[in-house]
């Protein structure tokens, strides 16, 4: 069956440096691709998403490149801030039924 | 904007009461999901509806029930809560696309 697998956290890193999340997945044909995030007390919140292959998702300063080959779609930003910690959770839609495959969240912390 | 409202953000239940959760979406979607979340565990499945009175186990549904009497509404049901029914419950909602819409959660605590 499908499944995606996200690097365990916590990431710990400090205002301004780059993050990197990585996310794989397996899936059979051509699953779509999320990025959600979620703040202390709250749901979840779509971050980005990509449908097909080579595309890139990206919003509030985060990219994400959907890559067959590799079959991942690892977060980025190129300067974080404390107000981007969270949990952030990659998720692949495919098949019938609308329905999402999470990895089991990375949590990051961003310190002053 | 979509919104999916779940009736309260946290909630204190004995053991053994029967404890209902309910979910509101305004985007007229077809399908609703209700999700746990445990440290740990990451997001698990309870229950998804595709339609009104349709309803489908999801990867957890042991000691929960759901009902949706109308398309806005999905309700989560603990016949009888016990303390491993301690978590945080989310709620989703999606039209015809992959890209799920969840509300603020609820956390539930069972003593």
């Amino acid at each position: 069956g499908d499944s995606v697998t996200q690097m365990e956290g916590p990431v710990t890193l400090s205002e301004e440096a780059f993050l990197t999340i990585n996310c794989t997945y397996t899936a059979t044909g051509y699953p779509s691709l999320f990025w959600y995030v979620q703040y202390p007390g709250e749901g979840l919140q779509l971050l980005l998403k990509a449908t097909k292959a080579d595309d890139k998702g990206s919003n509030k300063g985060f990219e994400a490149t959907y890559r067959k080959e590799t079959t991942s779609f690892h977060l980025e930003k190129g300067s974080v801030q404390v107000s981007d910690s969270a949990v952030y959770f990659c998720a692949l839609g495919s098949g019938a039924g609308n329905m999402l495959t999470f990895g089991g969240g990375t949590r990051l912390m961003v310190k002053p | 904007d979509v919104k999916v409202t779940q009736s309260s953000r946290y909630l204190v239940k004995r053991t053994g009461e029967k404890v209902f959760l309910e979910c509101v979406q305004d985007m007229d979607h077809e399908n609703m999901f209700w999700y746990r979340q445990d440290p740990g565990l990451g997001l698990r499945l309870i229950y998804f509806s595709y339609d009104v009175k349709m309803k489908e186990k999801g990867d957890i549904p042991e000691g929960y029930s759901v009902s949706r009497e109308k398309k806005e509404r999905f309700s989560l049901i603990l016949e009888s809560a016990s303390t491993n029914q301690t978590s945080m419950y989310l709620c989703a909602s999606t039209s015809h696309g992959y890209e799920q819409y969840f509300g603020p959660g609820t956390r539930l605590t069972v003593t």
